[in-house]
């Protein structure tokens, strides 16, 4: 199954924007890459999503590199209610129309006042 | 309004005792899936299940069993035979097999095994 690596823990200002990095190098062509963020002890609160394309909605951008090796997921103005831990997660197809979701160990990302 | 629904949010058994968690949705949503997740850790997959009466093993089924009797339900029983069960267990549904879509997530169980 295509693995994920990100670093285990950044700090960003409050208001600047956070970049947060992915690497997924045995990501497969059809295999989409997640983002999913957790604030302690709730569940996953979906992002964004992108297959090559680079994407934006009201919450973040999600950047693919061209190979599709990596990626970077952008909160461009970070607040304080954006602390959390952040996954980037791999959708590997495991036949018969199904998908399982591949969590890495995420990134814990702390926005400082 | 919509939603996938974990019960209860905090569970204490003791060793040695099987337990079931709940885990419904209201979203017509054809995928349910289970997780675990340990402290510091991400979340590992136990079961999957595409549609009714079919499910399939993730990458740490051993312990725990699954069924899906109805499309809204998918409870996961914790038996005796878990060696570590105190854990975070996260549900989460996706709306279609085939599409472009995510997956929605529940408020978690935390059980603790005494």
């Amino acid at each position: 199954d295509a693995k994920t690596t990100q670093p285990p823990s950044m700090d960003c200002a409050e208001g600047r924007a956070a970049n947060l990095p992915c690497n997924h190098s045995t990501i497969s062509g059809n295999e989409y890459v997640y983002w999913y963020r957790q604030i302690h002890s709730q569940g996953p609160q979906y992002i964004i999503h992108g297959l090559k394309n680079n994407e934006t909605n009201e919450m973040a951008s999600l950047i693919i590199t061209e190979d599709r090796k990596s990626s970077t997921l952008i909160l461009p103005h970070a607040t304080l209610r954006d602390t959390a831990v952040y996954y980037c997660i791999v959708r590997v197809w495991v036949g018969s129309g199904t998908y399982k979701y591949i969590f890495g160990t995420g990134t814990r990302l702390k926005v400082l006042a | 309004d919509g939603g996938i629904t974990q019960s209860p949010k905090y569970l204490f058994r003791k060793e040695g005792q099987n337990v079931t968690l709940s885990c419904e949705q209201n979203l017509n949503h054809d995928a349910m899936y289970w997780y675990r997740q340990d402290p510091g850790q991400g979340l590992r997959l136990i079961y999957y299940s595409q549609i009714v009466n079919d499910f399939q093993k993730g990458d740490i089924a051993e312990g725990y069993s699954v069924s899906r009797e109805k499309k809204e339900s998918f409870p996961l029983t914790v038996t005796s035979a878990q060696k570590n069960p105190t854990a975070f267990y996260l549900c989460a549904s996706n709306p279609d097999r085939g599409r472009n879509t995510e997956a929605f997530f529940g408020q978690g169980t935390r059980l603790t095994v005494v």
